[in-house]
């Protein structure tokens, strides 16, 4: 069985800033993972994911992962913030075709 | 694109009543999942449906029915509700074997008295 570990709970940084939300996997051979971002009381929303081929995913809103077999790694980066990517920020990996495991979450607070 | 409806939004029941939550997608996909949320937590599968006419459980089945009416459509029962499984309930659809990307409802939140 996969799983995904997000070793920080909150991250604070000011608008403007860039960021990185950490995600690291356990391996369990194919690797796909993907972010989803939640607004307060709203849904998750799909950001992107990794399948193949390129390391470096992009998505929605500026966001982009990095995959690294190395470091067993799947960060989410953003090269400048705004106050509305204040959200808690989940990464998941598959555990079958069929159903995912979603790691435990970061919030991420955008500081005008 | 499409969209995925939950009602209630809000649902408020006593200890010990039965419950049920409804969930819609319009995306035409064939696979289904009902979340738990706890505050501040993260997701916990309940249920999930792969195609129409089929129901797994997830890692929190117990205490909780699932009927996937037809495609379209994904229900999920509270047999018994006890104060502490008051959360966010979540629903989610993919393409079949398309867990990795889901599309997810707004939510509805229980709270038991």
């Amino acid at each position: 069985t996969q799983t995904v570990s997000q070793s920080d709970a909150h991250v604070t940084v000011f608008e403007g800033d860039s960021v990185e939300l950490r995600c690291n996997y356990s391996y369990g051979g194919s690797i796909y993972l993907s972010w989803y971002i939640q607004h307060h009381g709203h849904g998750l929303q799909f950001l992107l994911k990794y399948y193949s081929g390129n390391p470096v995913v992009q998505g929605v809103n500026g966001f982009e992962a990095e995959f690294s077999k190395s470091d067993s790694s799947f960060h989410l980066r953003k090269a400048s913030v705004h106050w509305s990517d204040s959200a808690v920020y989940f990464c998941a990996v598959p555990n079958s075709n069929n159903r995912i495991f979603f790691g435990d979450g970061t919030q991420l607070v955008v500081k005008p | 694109g499409g969209i995925i409806t939950q009602t209630p939004k809000f649902l408020i029941g006593q200890e010990g009543q039965k419950l049920t939550l409804k969930c819609q997608q319009n995306f035409n996909h064939d696979t289904m999942y009902w979340y738990r949320q706890d505050s501040g937590k993260g997701l916990r599968l309940i249920y999930y449906s792969i195609t129409e006419n089929d129901l797994q459980k997830g890692d929190l089945s117990e205490g909780y029915d699932a009927s996937r009416e037809k495609k379209s459509s994904f229900s999920l029962t509270v047999t018994s509700a006890q104060k502490n499984e008051m959360a966010v309930f979540l629903c989610a659809s993919s393409i079949r074997g398309g867990a990795l990307e889901q599309y997810f409802g707004p939510g509805t939140r229980l709270t038991v008295l």
